[in-house]
């Protein structure tokens, strides 16, 4: 079964930095691209950031491009996102999701919730 | 600035069809930008429905289908069941480096 489980995520303060992990499970992990997305309480959702398999090919969105940093660790089935110079408008829940071979995002984790606040 | 473009809102009747769109500012959304689309219930994690236009994952129900209609990709949801309520995003591939998705279809089943 495919399990994809953030954590992470926290209380930090404006300019902070926090580094979010996936675990993976139940594929081969080394063989899929994976994404990041976030949805801020009460809104849709946004992608921010894809990594090959081998980490080869980066992609990032424009509001996090400088800041947010994707990586993986295939020894440990693991994917990161360091995040810094955190600001308020980041809060949100950040969803990491294994991309498939076809340009399908088909497994999504449950999230974890980061604020931002003083 | 790219945009997605859902209807905000949509309500159907119960064994009704109903038909989502996703647009893109820049022109017609094509094959290209192999649209996925995806079912998020409150306090729940995004499911996906769709993918590459009108494929489907193992899990999506029958009455789910995606396509391309006047420049736009749709989610065609055909004999509407009181479960379908729930939120509809639909996420596009463009510039081959980035990944947009649309502000998300309120549906109400009523």
């Amino acid at each position: 079964e495919v399990q994809l489980v953030e954590s992470g995520g926290g209380l930090v303060q404006p300019g902070g930095s926090l580094r979010l992990s996936c675990a993976a499970s139940g594929f081969t992990f080394s063989r899929y691209s994976m994404n990041w997305a976030r949805q801020a309480p009460g809104k849709g959702l946004e992608w921010l950031s894809f990594i090959t398999g081998s980490s080869s090919t980066i992609y990032y969105a424009d509001s996090v491009k400088g800041r947010f940093t994707i990586s993986r660790d295939n020894a440990k089935n693991s994917l990161f996102l360091q995040m810094n110079s955190l600001r308020v408008e980041d809060t949100a829940v950040y969803y990491c999701a294994r991309e498939g071979f076809n340009y399908e995002s088909d497994y999504w984790g449950p999230g974890t919730l980061v604020t931002v606040s003083s | 600035q790219t945009v997605v473009t859902q209807e905000p809102s949509l309500t159907v009747s119960p064994g009704g069809t109903v038909t989502l769109t996703c647009a893109f500012s820049t022109g017609a959304v094509t094959s290209g930008h192999y649209p996925n689309w995806f079912q998020q219930k409150p306090g729940q994690t995004p499911r996906a429905l769709i993918y590459s236009t009108n494929n489907k994952h193992s899990w999506t129900p029958a009455r789910f289908s995606g396509s391309l209609l006047g420049g736009k990709a749709a989610l065609t949801l055909s004999d509407v069941q009181p479960e379908d309520e729930a939120e509809y995003y639909c996420l596009l591939f463009y510039a081959g480096a980035h990944w947009e998705f649309g502000g998300g279809t309120k549906l109400t089943v009523l």
